[in-house]
């Protein structure tokens, strides 16, 4: 069975520019989450879409990033303009349902901007 | 708010030495509780998880963890440790949204 699948592994970009990043969760998997991870801190939470609902994006900066999940399956997250303190690991995962499954991730895409 | 906290940053334990890694979380009930490990480079896998039931839960590669409801605490113990244990080591609650502590780093000493 394949693992959640990102791209790209890597990105570098200069402020102000644009940067999406995508993800391939598991197959049946209904719960797909964005979270982002500083250098020395754990996965905070960005969003977390229930199929093609985001039902929790309490922590996501709207202003600029955005996200969506189309048909359920795929999902893209973008900054737009990307900012230095947006330098992170921004990982993706996905579980069976909501709640308090395990949560499979994939091996995450590392943002420098410069 | 539920969080989590790992008061140690990095530990270094000699292969072959026994292995205890701490987290203490805050919330009101009784959480579910994860325990993940992160080698450079790779997304999170996870070691062994409490939902309910006995509080010494046995996960995968050697690792175990004990539920403390008195301690609000959720340690990851191994007996002996092995160079490829080397990784970063993530606590986790989860009620509805998981919250992660900070991490320790484990070194291991040939």
């Amino acid at each position: 069975e394949a693992g959640v699948v990102q791209s790209p592994r890597y990105k570098i970009i200069e402020k102000k520019q644009p940067v999406a990043f995508w993800c391939n969760p598991i197959s049946g998997h209904n719960t797909l989450y964005w979270y982002r991870q500083n250098l020395g801190q754990g996965p905070e939470l960005l969003i977390r879409y229930e199929n093609e609902e985001a039902v929790d994006d309490s922590q996501l900066p709207k202003d600029r990033f955005s996200a969506e999940r189309l048909k359920g399956v795929d999902s893209t997250l973008k900054i737009q303009p990307a900012e230095l303190g947006d330098s992170a690991v921004y990982l993706c995962a996905s579980s069976l349902r909501r709640g308090h499954n395990e949560q499979f991730f994939g091996p995450g895409t590392r943002l420098t901007v410069l | 708010a539920q969080s989590v906290t790992q008061p140690d940053i990095h530990i270094t334990v000699s292969e072959g030495a026994s292995l205890e890694l701490r987290c203490n979380y805050s919330y009101g009930a009784t959480p579910y509780l994860f325990w993940y490990v992160q080698s450079p480079g790779q997304g999170l896998q996870l070691l062994l998880k409490y939902f309910s039931g006995d509080t010494l839960v046995q996960g995968i590669k050697g690792f175990e963890a004990e539920f403390k409801r008195s301690q609000s605490s959720f340690n990851l113990r191994k007996p002996s440790v092995h160079w490829s244990d080397a990784a970063e080591y993530f606590c986790a609650v989860s009620a509805g949204k998981s919250t992660f502590g900070d991490g320790t780093t484990l070194t291991v000493k040939p």
